[in-house]
């Protein structure tokens, strides 16, 4: 079974401060993960994405996430936060064992940037 | 976010209502997918259409009708719909049904009352 847990629903920070936001997985297969951020009032955005290449992706706007099977994690970091980075972040896992197209989400977490 | 675009952004309908959210992918993209986005839930996929055939209903009620005449374009069309419904509808498309990146359009804030 698929699925996936982010770890805090609320995660507040402070401009230019890291960023940090927390997903685990479960899978059948070798999943194929993304992170995805959600804008007020606007559809979801890819940020990155894991398919089995490097397991360190880099993504759009200084956004990267480390793949660690060991751990069952796909963590997403940012070594600066700005506040256009307040959003609602997705992790989401693609089993590659489906055909469906069936993609797995996270509940979210919803990231705060203080001036 | 242009690369799929849906219509209306926003609908407010009464329970014996009965509209039609539009979506339209740019994308060249022969999947596409209904999903509903409510407030303190997981994104539910509703519906799943590979080649303009449905390849998935995720148990959704017959209030909701998906209709997929092209490869391009998705309609959800409503009827009798309940409060619980509110939400938002997104839809997505990719490549082809499997592995593949989805890409989301904006989104469609629907309020049943």
């Amino acid at each position: 079974a698929q699925s996936v847990t982010q770890l805090d629903s609320h995660v507040s920070v402070s401009e230019g401060t890291p960023v940090l936001l927390r997903c685990n997985y479960s899978s059948s297969y070798s999943p194929s993960l993304f992170w995805y951020v959600q804008h007020p009032n606007k559809g979801l955005q890819l940020l990155l994405k894991y398919t089995s290449a490097a397991t360190l992706v880099k993504g759009i706007n200084g956004f990267e996430a480390e793949f660690k099977k060991s751990e069952t994690s796909f963590h997403l970091t940012k070594p600066s936060a700005h506040m256009s980075d307040a959003a609602e972040y997705f992790c989401v896992v693609n089993d590659r064992g489906s055909t469906l197209g069936r993609l797995y989400f996270g509940r979210g977490t919803q990231l705060t940037v203080w001036p | 976010e242009t690369g799929v675009t849906q219509t209306p952004r926003h609908l407010v309908m009464g329970m014996t209502n009965k509209k039609s959210l539009k979506c339209e992918q740019h994308l060249g993209h022969n999947a596409m997918y209904w999903y509903k986005q409510s407030a303190k839930k997981p994104l539910e996929l509703m519906f799943v259409y590979n080649f303009k055939e449905q390849t998935e209903n995720n148990s959704v009620p017959s209030r909701f009708s998906p209709e997929c005449p092209n490869s391009s374009h998705l309609f959800l069309h409503l009827h009798t719909l309940q409060p619980e419904d509110s939400a938002l509808y997104l839809c997505a498309s990719s490549q082809v049904v499997g592995q593949e990146t989805q890409y989301f359009g904006p989104g469609t804030r629907l309020l049943v009352l």
